[in-house]
């Protein structure tokens, strides 16, 4: 019973590098989401998809790229970090994206 | 864009005490949600409503959602320690299919 898995769990990294960060969900959901979580601000949204080959802008999706070949994996990518994109990142799937999503654990990622 | 304003930021209680928290949204959602986020751990559905005015319980929690569709309260009664953590609400946005969240409640239960 996976459910949404995310890899890493924890990373940290140097100004300017870049890395992708891997959800995986084997529910045959359709919908995915990325939130990044902030002390005080909740979840914000960066970017989703509601299907195989789709993704789409969410509220905070600037650094941002994502890609969504498979229906079970969505990935996030920075391409060149920066502090302020110090962040819990969580991933999450929805079935029919209409009400309450399963959640991955989060990567914990560090700017430098 | 959307906001949901969710208060109090952070609540010190008692065990067995009853604990209230609310938001509220400039704009109208027809899902409310709340979840809660245990340390180091991605959130968990506690309760979903989906009409103006459904008051629907999961055990010691309660909530409601607001006549006008712009609130939403959770009661959570007789508090035990493991309530602790952090309390979310979210509000569903029709256009994006996608949630909008609360800043969160921090709870805190001194057994």
């Amino acid at each position: 019973n996976a459910g949404v898995t995310q890899t890493p769990k924890f990373r940290v990294l140097k100004t300017g590098q870049s890395m992708t960060l891997l959800c995986a969900q084997d529910m045959n959901h359709e919908y995915m989401y990325w939130y990044r979580q902030d002390p005080g601000m909740g979840l914000r949204l960066i970017h989703y998809s509601v299907g195989e080959g789709t993704t789409a802008k969410g509220e905070v999706p600037d650094g941002y790229n994502v890609s969504r070949l498979k229906k079970q994996n969505f990935l996030l990518g920075l391409e060149s970090a920066a502090p302020s994109q110090t962040s819990v990142y969580f991933c999450a799937s929805s079935y029919t994206g209409d009400y309450g999503y399963t959640f991955g654990s989060g990567t914990r990622l560090t700017v430098v | 864009g959307q906001q949901l304003n969710q208060s109090p930021q952070s609540m010190f209680i008692q065990e067995g005490e009853d604990v209230s928290m609310n938001c509220t949204s400039s704009s109208i959602f027809n899902t409310w949600l709340w979840y809660k986020q245990d340390p180091g751990e991605g959130p968990v559905l506690l309760i979903a409503l989906y009409k103006a005015g459904e008051l629907t319980s999961n055990g010691r929690l309660t909530a409601q959602f607001g006549i006008t569709r712009k609130d939403s309260f959770l009661n959570i009664s007789a508090s035990i320690p493991s309530d602790v953590g952090i309390y979310f609400c979210a509000g569903f946005d029709t256009g994006r299919r996608a949630l909008t969240f609360g800043s969160g409640t921090r709870l805190q239960v001194q057994p």
